[in-house]
């Protein structure tokens, strides 16, 4: 189908990893992304990963592509307080700039 | 702060009437898109330009039109409202194509509340 599948809600405590899950569409999408959204506030870039990575790091940031399955995940290390926001995924489709957000994960972080 | 800017910040209007939103760009980004996030519908996209011209549809309603002017700023107009189109409405902007990631930097939105 068309749409990109996420988990709408994860709670974690503070200091543990929290792993966010995503399911693309487009096997031949380019770019994978993945945005934050705090509070009354618009998205933000967090991390991407281009499609011929399978793996990136980015400091508490760990993101995992699986393209057979089409699978995205997102690891925050050490999750803190700060980190409660909502998380999109999303897909750049190969046509022009076309880019595909998933519904967003509401990860809340308990002291 | 991503760049982008989106006016009003806030707009309380009437079922039936029309508004219009606008957004400013970065500084050299040549594509705007336009996105609607309910509670209901999440984040939804709908329609994009590059450089003046219309690139991309998204599940815009044909109530609803855009446009992108020569100076790139954009226009979202939003006609004959109805209580479902209360929403969070973000502009976004992103640099030519070809740009490597090809990063959407986000407004702060126009909350749209139709009474």
């Amino acid at each position: 189908g068309e749409d990109v599948e996420q988990s709408l809600f994860l709670s974690v405590r503070e200091g543990d990893s929290s792993v966010i899950n995503c399911t693309y569409t487009d096997s031949s999408s380019t770019y994978l992304y993945w945005y934050k959204q705090e509070p009354g506030a618009g998205l933000q870039l967090l991390t991407y990963i281009f499609s011929n990575m399978d793996m990136k790091q980015d400091q508490r940031l760990t993101v995992l592509l699986n393209k057979k399955d089409k699978h995205l995940s997102l690891r925050i290390a050490d999750t803190q307080t700060g980190d409660s926001a909502i998380y999109f995924c999303a897909e750049r489709r190969t046509s022009y700039d076309k880019v595909i957000f998933g519904p967003g994960t509401s990860l809340s972080v308990i002291p | 702060d991503s760049g982008v800017t989106q006016t009003p910040k806030h707009l309380i209007t009437a079922t039936g009437q029309r508004v219009t939103l606008r957004c400013s760009p970065r500084s050299g980004d040549l594509s705007v898109y336009w996105y609607q996030q309910s509670l209901d519908q999440g984040l939804q996209f709908l329609i994009q330009y590059y450089n003046g011209e219309e690139r991309a549809k998204g599940n815009i309603l044909e109530r609803f039109s855009a446009q992108q002017f020569p100076d790139l700023h954009s226009e979202l107009n939003l006609s004959s409202l109805e209580l479902g189109d209360s929403a969070l409405y973000f502009c976004a902007s992103s640099p030519p194509s070809g740009h490597s990631y090809n990063e959407q930097f986000f407004g702060p939105g126009t909350r749209l509340t139709v009474l």
